[in-house]
């Protein structure tokens, strides 16, 4: 149990492109999806948290203007990465919380390149 | 600021040996830990949590938890090439709300043949 899906994996995109990248928890109802960034040999960065149907909570420092997230349902969010730099080239990782353990499941990841 | 420490390694050990990893953490009233695991070039995946004081075990793993010194450690039994890893702590953060966990950058863990 507690697959969280990511799509896509890969993805290469020209600087100035919107790309999308969807989470999904496959077989859980996830109440809270949380997006990260980690850079070659970094740390996770904690980018936003998302609850279904309300905005979703930025954290310092992370535009929420570029970063454009969607928690349509209670098994899907969405990261839109508007007008990609390659300064925005990095692994982004969606995680999915389902109740109040605080266990978060990761998905794969999506590995952003911006040319 | 709440801040989750760890030995970022790397840490060495012989196939076979006992592989003890640590962890601090700021945030007095946490009360929930989490070991993840992380291959290079993958996402996290969760292999332990620990809300009481004590161990727990869980085949070769057993995660420790020391609340009023603020530790928490990870040991794994008879490791394994395959454990060779980033293993993260990750401490429950309760002043930021909404069920977030603060990360520590993680301790990488070579297990030699």
């Amino acid at each position: 149990g507690a697959v969280v899906s990511q799509h896509p994996s890969r993805v290469i995109c020209k600087s100035g492109t919107s790309v999308k990248i969807e989470c999904r928890s496959l077989d859980f109802q996830a109440t809270t999806m949380f997006w990260y960034r980690q850079f070659p040999k970094k740390s996770l960065m904690l980018m936003a948290t998302s609850n279904e149907g309300s905005k979703a909570t930025y954290e310092q420092g992370v535009e929420k203007d570029k970063f454009l997230i969607n928690h349509a349902s209670l098994t899907l969010s969405t990261l839109t990465v508007t007008s990609a730099h390659p300064e925005d080239s990095s692994f982004y990782i969606c995680s999915a919380e389902g109740g109040d353990s605080y266990e978060q499941y990761f998905g794969p990841g999506t590995r952003l390149t911006v040319t | 600021q709440k801040e989750v420490e760890q030995n970022s390694g790397p840490l060495s050990v012989p196939e076979g040996a006992i592989a003890s990893l640590n962890c601090t953490y700021s945030d007095r009233g946490s009360q929930s830990f989490f070991w993840y695991r992380q291959y290079s070039g993958k996402s996290p995946e969760l292999i332990m949590s620990i809300y009481s004081n004590g161990d727990k075990e869980d085949g070769r793993f057993t995660a420790q938890l020391n609340k009023a010194s603020q530790y928490v450690s990870l040991l794994i039994r008879d490791s394994q090439p395959s454990d060779s890893a980033t293993y993260l702590c990750a401490v429950e953060d309760v002043t930021g709300g909404g069920n977030k966990l603060t990360f520590g950058t993680g301790t990488q863990l070579k297990v030699e043949l």
